[in-house]
């Protein structure tokens, strides 16, 4: 079954310090591949989008990701993190019909001062 | 250009009640899904609305009923509440002419069971 795992639970991060959050997926073919970041009592708000091409994606509020087939992965990565960015980050794949997004779990991203 | 709209945001009710819960879609959007999160995990896919109908379903109960209506809005409806039915519920909205195009979610309804 299509999966999508997040191995990282809680990280802390200090301010202006570089992310990185991790995201594996299993799948056969080419994903469609999104992260998504939640504050308390929010919804999600989409931050990037994979569907096909060039393998780094830009998305608001200066984050990118890395699409590595070779590794199944699509981490999220920001090179100077501010306060705000303290939040939920899911990772998620489109299922096969295309209709369903599958969730990892998530990461609770702390930003210390 | 409004966004996902639902109603309420929050709801408290007891076992064995009967709960409905409302989704207006992002303008232009004609498919809408509905998720379930409960605390501490990431968001489980219920089912997804489009045309009017059913069109995929995940592992839920027969408890779990939706509809949407001809302007695309849409409900859900939860039978004999149980008290693992706690958690938030989210909509999403998505034009279902591009299958690339993301799903947009609302802010949800926090659902407390007693």
């Amino acid at each position: 079954a299509q999966s999508v795992t997040q191995p990282d639970i809680h990280i802390t991060v200090s301010e202006g310090a570089s992310l990185e959050l991790r995201c594996n997926y299993s799948y056969g073919a080419t994903p469609y591949l999104f992260w998504y970041v939640q504050s308390p009592g929010q919804g999600l708000q989409l931050l990037l989008k994979y569907f096909s091409g060039d393998t780094l994606v830009q998305g608001i509020k200066g984050f990118e990701a890395e699409f590595k087939r070779s590794q199944s992965s699509f981490n999220l990565r920001k090179p100077s993190v501010h306060w705000s960015d303290a939040a939920e980050y899911f990772c998620a794949a489109l299922n096969q019909a295309g209709t369903a997004l599958i969730f990892g779990k998530g990461t609770t991203l702390s930003v210390s001062s | 250009d409004a966004g996902v709209t639902q109603s309420p945001t929050h709801l408290i009710k007891t076992r064995g009640q009967q709960v409905t819960l409302r989704c207006s879609p992002k303008s232009g959007h004609d498919t809408v899904s509905w998720y379930q999160q409960a605390l501490g995990q990431g968001p489980q896919f219920i089912f997804q609305y489009y045309e009017e109908e059913e069109r995929q379903r995940g592992n839920f109960p027969d408890r779990f009923s939706g509809h949407q209506f001809p302007n695309y809005s849409s409900e859900l409806n939860v039978n004999a509440l149980l008290l693992g039915d706690s958690a938030l519920y989210l909509c999403a909205s998505s034009l279902s002419r591009y299958s690339n195009q993301p799903q947009h979610f609302g802010d949800g309804t926090r659902l407390s069971i007693l």
